[in-house]
C-alpha cells in the first residue's frame, strides 16, 4: 500500500542555519504529497503541496519539489528561525480521495 | 470563513467507557475525515464521511464510529475504550469535487483513557 518515509529526529539546528527534511513515498499513480506543520499543543497546518511531477510548493520560506524519478519531496530552508520549531509531516494523497496518508514527523529544534 | 472546530479540547475516560466527540466542518465543506495521532506519531486514517455517509475506512475495529449530518457537522464515537485509545483526535474537512482537493484540520480533542 502506499506509505511515506521520513528522516529520523529530532533535529536540531541553530538559528539562520539551512534546513533540510528527507521524504520518500510510495504510491501507485500519482499522488498528491504534502508538507504540514504542528505547533506545540497545536493541530495539523499545511504548510506547501505539490500536486503533479516537478511541480515546486513553497510557503513561508520553506519549498519542496516533487521528483518522481526519486519518489522524493524534501523539504528545504534556506535560514530557520525560533519560530519554525514544531514537527513536521510530509504526506501524500493518492488516487483515492478518502485519506491522506502520513509519515512519522520530523521534529525541528531551533535554538538562538 | 470559519475554520474548522472540535469539542470538546480535552477529555479523561476510564477503560470500558463511551466517548463521542465532535467536530464543525469549515464552511462550504461536504466531506468530513477523522484521523487518531497517538504521541510521538503520525495521523492515523480512521474513516472519511462524505454527504452523511461513510466514504472509506482505515485500519481500526467496529467500535470506532461516526456520523455526519446534513450541515456537515460530524461525530466520532467510540464504544468500549481501551488504554492504547488514548491519542489526539483530529478532524479535517475537505470539499471533494473541486478541482483542488485539500483537507482543512482542526485543533484536536486530546483523549486520555485511565
Amino acid at each position: 500500500g502506499d506509505s511515506v518515509t521520513q528522516m529520523e529526529g529530532p533535529v536540531t539546528l541553530s538559528e539562520e542555519a539551512f534546513l533540510t527534511i528527507n521524504c520518500t513515498y510510495t504510491a501507485t499513480g500519482y499522488p498528491s504529497l504534502f508538507w504540514y506543520v504542528q505547533y506545540p499543543g497545536e493541530g495539523l497546518q499545511l504548510l506547501l503541496k505539490a500536486t503533479k511531477a516537478d511541480d515546486k510548493g513553497s510557503n513561508k520560506g520553506f519549498e519542496a519539489t516533487y521528483r518522481k524519478e526519486t519518489t522524493s519531496f524534501h523539504l528545504e530552508k534556506g535560514s530557520v528561525q525560533v519560530s519554525d520549531s514544531a514537527v513536521y509531516f510530509c504526506a501524500l494523497r493518492g488516487t483515492s480521495y478518502d485519506k491522506v496518508i502520513f509519515g512519522p514527523g520530523t521534529s525541528l529544534s531551533v535554538i538562538p | 470563513e470559519t475554520g474548522v472546530t472540535q469539542s470538546p479540547t480535552h477529555l479523561i475516560k476510564t477503560r470500558g467507557q463511551q466517548v463521542t466527540l465532535r467536530c464543525s466542518s469549515q464552511s462550504g465543506h461536504n466531506t468530513v475525515s477523522w484521523y487518531q495521532q497517538a504521541l510521538g506519531q503520525g495521523p492515523q486514517f480512521i474513516f472519511q464521511y462524505y454527504r452523511e455517509e461513510e466514504n472509506g475506512r482505515g485500519n481500526f475495529p467496529p467500535r470506532f464510529s461516526g456520523l455526519q449530518f446534513p450541515n456537515y457537522s460530524s461525530e466520532l464515537n467510540v464504544n468500549a475504550l481501551e488504554l492504547d485509545d488514548s491519542a489526539l483526535y483530529l478532524c479535517a474537512s475537505s470539499w471533494v469535487g473541486g478541482a483542488d482537493y485539500e483537507q482543512y484540520f482542526g485543533p484536536g480533542t486530546r483523549l486520555t483513557v485511565t
